[in-house]
């Protein structure tokens, strides 16, 4: 099946700082996704992205399908920015594949 | 709208009792999904369906039954519970295959002792 890797696995910023998350995938997917987990444990869609870009307040995301990666940038930090973000591709809707995750904190 | 629950929201178990895990989504969504999400690491796929009367396995389905009797309800039922089975379980749904994005449930946490 396909994998799914994202780095950093940990990041802190302060209020107001950008960052770029990555998420590298090991085979061609048709479906590619980024979660946001909140501390909460709720589960939010940010971006559907098999390939191209899209853009949603502060947040955007790339997809390169041919270079098997995918970024989402978070410009302008909040601290309701925090919690864990999550890529997820599947080459099909029977295995999709989740990352381990990157585990945002931003500080005041 | 209530998009897609879950029942209930936690619950203890003993080693070797049962449970079913209810999933409802009331936006007549063709997939549905339950995933476990284990601390430090990201969700990994239990079981699927993909429309009312089918399942299939997913990448962690040993020790774990479903059933999708009615397209809006998705099942998950632990037979004989063991403690590496403490989780929090997350179900999802989407209305067509690739077309968009998953919609979750708000989780439900076991704990088996």
């Amino acid at each position: 099946g396909i994998q799914v890797e994202q780095s950093p696995p940990d990041l802190i910023l302060q209020e107001g700082a950008n960052s770029t998350l990555r998420c590298n995938f090991s085979d061609s997917v048709n479906n590619l996704q980024w979660f946001h987990q909140n501390p909460w444990g709720q589960l939010i869609n940010l971006f559907y992205i098999p390939s191209g870009t899209k853009q949603n307040g502060r947040l955007s995301a790339t997809t390169v399908a041919t270079e098997r990666y995918s970024l989402l940038y978070i410009s302008s930090s909040q601290t309701t920015d925090s919690g864990v973000y999550f890529c997820a591709a599947s080459g099909g809707y029977q295995k999709v594949t989740f990352g381990t995750g990157t585990k945002l904190q931003v500080i005041p | 709208n209530a998009g897609v629950t879950q029942t209930p929201k936690f619950r203890v178990l003993k080693t070797g009792q049962s449970m079913t895990l209810l999933c409802a989504q009331d936006m007549n969504h063709e997939y549905m999904y339950w995933y476990r999400q284990d601390p430090g690491m990201g969700l990994r796929l239990i079981h699927y369906s993909v429309g009312e009367g089918t399942t299939a396995k997913g990448e962690v389905p040993d020790g774990y039954n479903v059933s999708r009797l009615k397209k809006q309800n998705f099942l998950l039922g632990l037979e004989s519970a063991a403690p590496s089975q403490t989780s929090v379980y997350f179900c999802a749904s989407i209305r067509e295959r690739d077309q968009e994005t998953q919609y979750f449930g708000p989780g439900t946490r076991l704990l088996v002792l």
